[in-house]
């Protein structure tokens, strides 16, 4: 079956680096995508990867290791309006995307 | 988990035809839906937010009579998309609350719509 595993819930301090993990099992892979949430609002797109390695965007990277199906979110220098919920999303081979549950950042000063 | 599912997944259509998705939730009650479109590596853009019963709240840009969302009962919610033109193409999203939390939302799989 498709799959999709993220932490639930993650805490870290202000000014600090979280590195929030997925791994994902899909029919065939067309990319995985990262996106962050703020209560109330649509997802806001973060990255996209399809080839291994790191990409880097200025606080933020991503990465991906497809022979692993895993990837990760690097943020660092956290600051406070980081809080929210980051969305990992696997697209598999019929381009549809298969959506894991989120994990909710909390941000302590 | 919560699974929300989309139907069809793919649709191609003819220019001036109308075309019906349909979002449902599996295992949990679903009072609001929201439907989202998406260009590639794009965010998501919120189109309207339905609750069980009532007219759909459809945001700023948005026609309401280009995109009619009907959300009938708990477990589903329809977005037909009227005389679709070429300009309408792109990946439609739909995502459902579960009624006894306010904070979760579940993601649908995506519709690519492609009109010619």
């Amino acid at each position: 079956g498709q799959n999709i595993d993220q932490p639930t819930e993650m805490t870290a301090t202000e000014g600090a680096i979280v590195q929030i993990n997925c791994t994902y099992q899909t029919s065939g892979f067309n990319g995985l995508f990262w996106y962050q949430q703020h209560a109330g609002e649509a997802p806001t797109f973060l990255s996209y990867n399809v080839l291994d390695g790191l990409e880097e965007k200025g606080r933020f990277s991503s990465f991906l290791s497809r022979s692993k199906g895993y990837s990760y979110l690097l943020l660092k220098e956290l600051q406070m309006k980081d809080s929210a919920s980051y969305l990992c999303a696997s697209m598999d081979s019929n381009y549809q995307l298969i959506w894991g549950a989120g994990t909710k950042l909390i941000i302590k000063p | 988990g919560a699974v929300v599912s989309q139907h069809p997944s793919w649709v191609i259509c003819k220019s001036g035809t109308s075309v019906k998705i349909e979002c449902r939730s599996l295992d949990f009650q679903a009072t609001t839906m929201f439907w989202y479109r998406q260009f590639p590596k794009q965010s998501l853009m919120l189109m309207a937010t339905s609750n069980e019963g009532s007219k759909a709240t459809y945001e700023q840009g948005v026609e309401k009579d280009k995109f009619l969302i009907n959300h009938a009962s708990l477990t589903l919610s329809t977005l037909t998309v009227t005389s679709a033109h070429p300009e309408d193409s792109s990946f439609y999203i739909c995502s459902a609350r579960d009624g006894s939390s306010q904070e979760t939302q579940y993601f649908g799989p995506g519709t690519r719509l492609l009109v010619l």
